[in-house]
């Protein structure tokens, strides 16, 4: 079976560094999503992973690594406005979505 | 630019009816997914439609059927409601194929169903 795997929850303190992490088995694999979602919120889309390494974009950053099934979030400077649910989500070979549960992040002042 | 546009927002039914849930994709797209979340779960694949058809389907019984339009907005159909049924229905739009794996899917806010 297709199976991703996340903390359920994480808590970190404003200003900080807290890193996500995702692990994964799935038939095939064309991309990595990572996804915000705000508590009764649409997913909004963070960053996209297909190859090996890290992928850097403002505060945040995803890394890959397709021959262990692994990637993390890294979110830096941490602000109140980050505590959010996190998604990752794999594109199987059929180009179908299958997401994990989700990590939801409690930021602390 | 219009995003994915969902209606309506909340929906209250009770066991046995049947109901009609809408997605009009973001400017541009082609494709709907649609997914039911749970409370405290991630998103599972219902099914996608590309050119009017049902292209994917996940594990979901015959009861979840649905349509897409010429103009590629779409409905959620879902009959013989069960309390199983109470989530957050959400739409996905993006552009259909393997060159355009790499683009995200953009959701609407989401239909919060409550079965009674």
């Amino acid at each position: 079976g297709q199976n991703i795997d996340q903390p359920t929850e994480m808590t970190a303190t404003e200003g900080a560094i807290v890193q996500i992490n995702c692990t994964y088995q799935t038939s095939g694999f064309n991309g990595l999503f990572w996804y915000q979602q705000h508590a009764g919120e649409a997913p909004t889309f963070l960053s996209y992973n297909v190859l090996d390494g890290l992928e850097e974009k403002g505060r945040f950053s995803s890394f890959l690594s397709r021959s262990k099934g692994y990637s993390y979030l890294l979110l830096k400077e941490l602000q109140m406005k980050d505590s959010a649910s996190y998604l990752c989500a794999v594109m199987d070979s059929n180009y179908q979505l299958i997401w994990g549960a989700g990590t939801k992040l409690i930021i602390k002042p | 630019d219009a995003g994915v546009t969902q209606s309506p927002t909340h929906l209250i039914k009770t066991r046995g009816q049947q109901v009609t849930l809408r997605c009009s994709p973001k400017s541009g797209h082609d494709t709907v997914s649609w997914y039911q979340q749970a409370l405290g779960q991630g998103p599972q694949f219902i099914f996608q439609y590309y050119e009017e058809e049902e292209r994917q389907r996940g594990n979901f019984p015959d009861r979840f059927s649905g349509h897409q339009f010429p103009n590629y907005s779409s409905e959620l159909n879902v009959n013989a409601l069960l309390l199983g049924d109470s989530a957050l229905y959400l739409c996905a739009s993006s552009l259909f194929g393997q060159g355009h794996s790499n683009q995200p899917q953009h959701f609407g806010d989401g239909t919060r169903l409550s079965i009674l």
